[in-house]
């Protein structure tokens, strides 16, 4: 099985700021990837898909890039909706992991 | 506009049984693969299971294969999840899934979710 792992666990930041989360897949995994983000009580929201694009409706201030093991998921000019938890997920092969999330707090 | 109805959540005690079915509705449920994530609480996200178009290629995470079984009746566009043997470790959200447009395993519209609590 493919382990994704991510970085931070957690991280504070104020709005306007830009903020990169990491992700890792313990094997390659070309571009297979995808980012969601989370509110608390809430279905999971896709943002980015093969890595590095967009997902209709998502704003522009989001961004992926990477490919095979290192992916990172940037957020520019944060807005206060912003603020959530992210989970990268490998779309390569089933079984189709998560990360562990990275939660995105105010500071 | 897509939309995944999930039901039959609830409390069952170690070693019951649940059926969990989502209603889709707004597109043409028998072309897409489905999914079934769940999220224990206060957890993260964990793939489960999914199925083809046709229901003839089934896959499974190790931790609920022999247990879980993913069904889909087309005719009524609806998914299922017999779940068998449960475990208190099984105690999570069961959201419901449709892929992406196209060939791949992105998750691009999710259910509201059902809880299902395994506990004596």
């Amino acid at each position: 099985d493919i382990q994704m792992t991510q970085s931070p666990s957690s991280v504070s930041a104020s709005v306007g700021d830009r903020v990169t989360i990491t992700c890792r897949a313990s094997q390659g995994i070309d571009t297979w990837l995808a980012w969601y983000q989370q509110k608390p009580g809430k279905a999971p929201n896709l943002l980015i898909y093969a890595a590095s694009n967009l997902q209709s409706g998502v704003p522009s201030r989001f961004s992926g890039s990477g490919s095979e093991t290192d992916f990172t998921l940037t957020i520019n000019s944060l807005q206060p909706e912003d603020f959530a938890t992210y989970y990268c997920q490998q779309a390569n092969s089933s079984p189709y992991t998560f990360g562990q999330g990275t939660k995105l707090e105010i500071k | 506009e897509v939309q995944l109805v999930e039901s039959g959540g609830g409390l069952v005690q170690p070693g019951g049984s649940l059926r969990l079915s989502c209603a889709a509705s707004g597109f043409t449920f028998s072309t897409y693969w489905m999914y079934w994530v769940r999220q224990a609480p206060g957890k993260g996200l964990v793939w489960v299971s999914c199925i083809n178009s046709d229901g003839t290629n089934t896959r499974y995470a190790d931790s609920v294969k022999g247990r879980l079984t993913i069904s889909r009746d087309n005719a009524k566009s609806t998914l299922y999840l017999q779940m068998n043997s449960l475990r208190v470790e099984d105690t999570a959200v069961y959201y419901c899934v449709r892929r992406a447009v196209g060939p791949s395993h992105y998750f691009a519209y999710w259910g509201q979710g059902t809880l299902v609590t395994v506990s004596s």
